[in-house]
């Protein structure tokens, strides 16, 4: 099974949906972030979290929000969808060390019509 | 806005050349990664090099980091078709405990 799974891989809205994409974890690390990556560019942090009382905004929250309900999950929500949120969204894992190697899950492919 | 700047953008070679990509950035470091993209697919970690390293090795994977000129390259040598993909640099800051992306490198391996 994998390390980093997310759900769900594909899904299409219509713009002003509320919509949630859901990041688990199996290598017990207390690192979670969330990153969106638009063609042709690199990827962009959305927000992260050191452990499940500590959530930061990263580069681009505006129009996110996160939830973390345990170690091993990290919610992402869209409270109300937008055409230019259509993306490939990431969540990854990290230990709580620095200078480390991030573990990336397989993206949700969001499409907002 | 991002860390990073790759050049080149794409790169498309024979197989069995030697490909180099290369990354600048802007603040000083802790660390830059180098991570490797399938089409569409999640970013896995190839390589990280500390800054206080200059050079470091993984197979057929060469990286070297220059903090005087704020730069580094990833060179892949005897290349194959399966290396056909994107990568990306992501730098850590001093201090920062995350990572900024550049906006990657397209290589094309041609058989």
């Amino acid at each position: 099974d994998a390390d980093v799974t997310q759900t769900p891989r594909n899904r299409i809205t219509k713009t002003g949906k509320r919509i949630m994409l859901e990041c688990s974890q199996t290598k017990g690390h207390d690192r979670m972030y969330w990153y969106r990556q638009d063609p042709g560019l690199g990827l962009r942090l959305i927000y992260y979290s050191f452990d499940v009382k500590d959530i930061n905004k990263g580069e681009i929250s505006d129009g996110y929000s996160v939830s973390r309900q345990a170690q091993a999950k990290f919610s992402l929500s869209l409270e109300s969808a937008i055409p230019n949120q259509t993306a490939l969204y990431f969540c990854a894992t990290s230990p709580s060390l620095q200078g480390t190697e991030q573990y990336f899950g397989p993206g949700t492919r969001l499409t907002v019509t | 806005s991002q860390q990073g700047e790759e050049d080149p953008q794409a790169l498309s070679i024979q197989e069995g050349e030697n490909a180099t990509m290369n990354c600048s950035y802007k603040t000083s470091i802790n660390n830059l990664q180098w991570y490797r993209q399938n089409s569409g697919r999640g970013l896995v970690h190839l390589i990280l090099i500390r800054s206080n390293e200059r050079e470091k090795h993984s197979g057929r994977l060469r990286v070297t980091l220059d903090t005087s000129k704020k730069s580094s390259s990833l060179l892949i040598t005897a290349s194959r078709a399966a290396d056909t993909a994107s990568y990306f640099c992501a730098t850590e800051g001093q201090g920062a405990q995350k990572l900024v992306f550049g906006q990657g490198t397209r290589l094309t391996i041609n058989p």
